[in-house]
Order: structure tokens, then C-alpha cells, then sequence
């Protein structure tokens, strides 16, 4: 079964810095998709950013971007310009291409704390 | 706009009631989907559908129950069989699974 995991339960950093989050997962797949979404206090769940596992170049959406690392099974979000309102829960998730198809399999969160 | 609706935001619900949660999308997608989010747990699957009359268990299905007559809605019954039902509740769908999920704005449901 495939399983993400997020090691950093709670990280904080100063405002207009930059903020890197892990994770990793296990799988025997081969292609796959990888997203990170964003829980702020309102509890919306909102799409940051995407990764198809055949595509060897790293995914950027402005200010985020990730560091797809196939081999190691490894899916970090880098938030760069951090700003007040990048303070939420992010969740890195895993979906395969075949067998239940379309099922998000999320890790536990990591709470991010951007201070003034 | 289309967007999924969740409703009611909040619920209470006495020990031993059965209580459903709405969701209903307008984007016309074919797939829908319920998690269950625990404080420290992140999201876990109840139930999901990916087309109408049709749906599968998730890994926590146990206490919950499922219907899917229309496209366009996918109510969660919670049976007084679940355990310990106090949770936030998300429903979710999508068309294209590369694109992720799009998410209601969830139920948050209180046993009292």
C-alpha cells in the first residue's frame, strides 16, 4: 500500500523568508501524481501545486515550487517571499495512474507558522 | 460559479442517531469522494464513486454509509454504528485525475 509521510508537524519563519517542506512516499509504481494542497484557518482545501512522476522537470507556481527527487521518493515544497497568508496546514499527497485510480492518499499535515 | 457544496457547515448529532451530510457539485465531474479529518491524522478515505450508481469503500468506511442516484450529488450517512463520529468532514471531486481534487468547504460534526 502506498503511504506519504511528513516529518515536520509544525515549522514557523519569518515573514519574506524561505520555507522548505518534506515529504516522502512509498510506492512500487512507476507513474504517478504528486500535489500539495493548503488548509488555511477557513479549513478550504486549495491546490498549491502538481508533479506527474514522468516528468523529470520540478513543478513551479510563482512563489512555489518542489523538489521532485523520483529515485529517493521524496516531494519537498519550497515557499519562497513567505507571506502571512502562506500560514495554514499543507498536505503532500499521492495518487497512482492504475488499481484504485483517482484516490488522493494524504500525509498528516504540516502546520506552517508565517510570523511579521 | 461551479464549486461543490457541502451543508451544514456544522452538526450536531445525539449518540445513537443516524445523520447525513449533503454534497452536491456543479462542475459536472464524475468522481466524488468522502474523507474524514482528525486533528494529527490528515485526510482518510471513507467512500468514493467515479460514476452514478456505483461506489466503493475506502479505508475507514465502517459506521457510514453512501448513495449515488445523481451525478451531481453524493450525501455521506454517518449510522449510529460509527464509533466516534466527531470530525471534520470534506467531500471532494474530480474529472481529471492529474488536475487533483476539488473540495467542498466541509462539515464539521459534533456528538453530543
Amino acid at each position: 500500500a502506498q503511504t506519504v509521510t511528513q516529518s515536520q508537524p509544525e515549522m514557523s519563519v519569518q515573514e519574506a523568508e524561505t520555507v522548505t517542506l518534506s515529504c516522502t512516499y512509498d510506492t512500487s509504481e512507476n507513474n504517478y501524481y504528486l500535489f500539495w494542497y493548503k488548509q488555511p484557518p477557513s479549513r478550504q482545501m486549495i491546490l498549491v501545486i502538481r508533479q506527474e512522476a514522468y516528468k523529470q522537470q520540478n513543478a513551479t507556481e510563482n512563489r512555489f515550487s518542489v523538489n521532485f527527487q523520483k529515485a529517493a521518493k521524496s516531494f519537498s515544497l519550497k515557499i519562497s517571499d513567505s507571506q502571512l497568508g502562506d500560514t495554514a496546514m499543507y498536505f503532500c499527497a499521492f495518487m497512482n495512474y492504475g488499481g484504485s485510480q483517482g484516490n488522493l492518499i494524504f500525509g498528516k499535515g504540516t502546520k506552517l507558522s508565517v510570523k511579521p | 460559479d461551479g464549486g461543490i457544496t457541502q451543508s451544514p457547515k456544522y452538526l450536531f448529532r445525539k449518540e445513537g442517531q443516524n445523520v447525513t451530510l449533503s454534497c452536491e457539485q456543479n462542475l459536472n465531474h464524475d468522481a466524488m469522494y468522502w474523507y474524514r479529518q482528525d486533528p494529527g491524522q490528515g485526510l482518510r478515505l471513507i467512500y468514493y464513486s467515479q460514476i452514478v450508481n456505483d461506489f466503493q469503500k475506502g479505508d475507514i468506511a465502517e459506521g457510514y454509509s453512501v448513495s449515488r442516484e445523481k451525478k451531481e450529488s453524493f450525501p455521506l450517512t454517518v449510522t449510529s454504528a460509527q464509533k466516534n463520529p466527531t470530525a471534520f468532514y470534506l467531500c471532494a471531486s474530480t474529472q481529471a485525475y492529474n488536475y487533483g481534487y476539488t473540495f467542498g468547504s466541509g462539515t464539521r460534526l459534533t456528538v453530543v
